[in-house]
């Protein structure tokens, strides 16, 4: 099976560009989550859906970032205007339906890193 | 502050030494998740272990958990060099419906030397 497919892997842009951000869950995951990680905030959840809903957007920065989950297939992070502190490496995960205790681990891709010049 | 936070922050050891590697959490939990994350890539789960089991084993891997601490150990036997790597231990946090998102400690980044 394929892993979650996140693009671009690498994506270098001036500051006050609009980035977007791409995610594919593997296929069947009720939950996608993106987060964010940097050297020096560690691995910071920004959003999380349930069924395509979002469950809990408490970790999203400001109001220049935005994310949505048309589908359950496909999922978008959006930054604008993007700023230099916005680089990092921002990952998207899925997991399985959460039984009543998150007993399912989650599943990771291999990120996208962001260079705001 | 991380719900969960790991020591050492970093560790060097030779081929063939077994790694521990902490983590120490604040508020009350349902299960803790290990992580392993290679240079460039995501985190691969290695380990769940619920607040009622205090220690799992898995292949090389042995985890304990000390709900009454509040702490957790993650331990490597017979390293290699293929688990260099960072290692972050998670932690649920319940929220209403049910529904749990993980908090990440700032992990520990394992060196395995030759």
């Amino acid at each position: 099976d394929a892993g979650v497919i996140q693009s671009p892997r690498h994506e270098v842009t001036e500051m006050g560009q609009e980035v977007t951000l791409r995610c594919k869950p593997i296929s069947g995951h009720d939950y996608l989550f993106w987060y964010r990680q940097t050297m020096m905030r560690g691995l910071e959840l920004l959003i999380y859906f349930n069924n395509n809903v979002p469950i809990d957007d408490s970790g999203m920065p400001e109001d220049r970032f935005s994310a949505k989950m048309p589908n359950a297939s496909f999922s978008t992070l959006k930054i604008q205007p993007s700023e230099p502190r916005d680089s990092a490496v921002y990952f998207c995960a899925s997991s399985p339906r959460q039984g009543a205790y998150s007993n399912q681990p989650q599943h990771f891709g291999d990120g996208t890193r962001l260079s705001i010049l | 502050s991380q719900q969960g936070e790991e020591d050492p922050q970093a560790l060097s050891i030779q081929e063939g030494e077994n790694a521990t590697m902490n983590c120490s959490y604040k508020t009350s939990i349902n299960n803790l998740q290990w992580y392993r994350q290679n240079s460039g890539r995501g985190l691969v789960h290695l380990i769940l272990i619920r607040s009622n089991e205090r220690e799992k084993h898995s292949g090389r891997l042995r985890v304990t958990l000390d709900t009454s601490k509040k702490s957790s150990s993650l331990l490597i036997t017979a390293s290699r060099a293929a688990d260099t790597a960072s290692y972050f231990c998670a932690t649920d946090v319940l929220q209403g419906g049910g529904a749990q998102k993980l908090v990440f400690g700032q992990g520990t980044r394992l060196t395995i030397n030759p």
